[in-house]
């Protein structure tokens, strides 16, 4: 089973400042299968980033994904007030998928 | 409309069985995998199993196999899961999610709205 690690658990910031989320794989992912999602309180998580980069349906071009093999990025280039959430990211190239354990993006 | 709705919120007692649905519509049900991620109190996402309703192909989590059930009736376009034996410790948000792509290994681009189960004495 693929363990993935993200870092930091939380981080602190403004709006209009930049985020950078990382996701590490305990094995590299196959055909760079790694998602990225969002989830508010009480709510879905929401597709960000399949394919470890590209944007899904609707997505605004703040958001963008890179990497492969082991290591990957999801950054959010200017923080929106609605961007605050928990981001997760997910890879699906194994038998068993697995998810990150989240970080938490707040309102500094 | 491309959906997937999930049955209510149930409340149960330890040792009782429970079996929860998501209902799949706007779409061919038996060509995409379904999903179920279970999210405890205030943690973080984790990856059940999934079900291919097309054959009934079905993998699960090793932290989950033999601990659930998951099935699927693609005559009314809905999957299951299902516990014989509740724990206090499967209190938590259930959701089913739907990958993007037909029949191979995607994101989940569509998710139910969560049954939240509560197992208490």
């Amino acid at each position: 089973e693929i363990v993935l690690t993200q870092s930091p658990g939380t981080l602190s910031l403004s709006p209009g400042e930049r985020a950078t989320l990382s996701c590490r794989a305990s094995q590299s992912v196959s055909s760079s299968y790694l998602a990225w999602y969002q989830q508010k309180p009480g709510q879905a998580p929401r597709l960000l980033i399949y394919g470890a980069s590209s944007r899904a349906t609707g997505i605004p071009d703040r958001f963008s994904g890179s990497g492969s093999g082991t290591d990957f990025t999801l950054t959010i280039s200017r923080l929106e007030p609605e961007d605050f959430a928990v981001y997760y990211c997910q890879q699906y190239g194994s038998s068993v998928w697995t998810f990150g354990q989240g970080t938490k993006v707040e309102i500094k | 409309e491309v959906q997937l709705v999930q049955s209510g919120a149930e409340v149960k007692k330890p040792g009782e069985s429970l079996k929860i649905s998501c209902k799949g519509s706007g779409y061919s049900f038996t060509s995409y995998w379904i999903g179920w991620v279970r999210q405890m109190p205030g943690k973080g996402l984790e990856w059940m199993g999934i079900i291919y309703p097309g054959d009934s192909d079905t993998r699960y989590s090793p932290s989950f196999q033999g601990q659930v059930t998951i099935s699927a009736d693609k005559s009314i376009s809905t999957a299951y899961l299902q516990w014989s034996s509740l724990k206090a410790s499967d209190t938590a948000m259930y959701y089913c999610a739907r990958p993007m792509a037909t029949n191979r290994a995607d994101a989940f681009d569509i998710w139910g709205q969560g049954t939240m189960v509560t197992v208490s004495s």
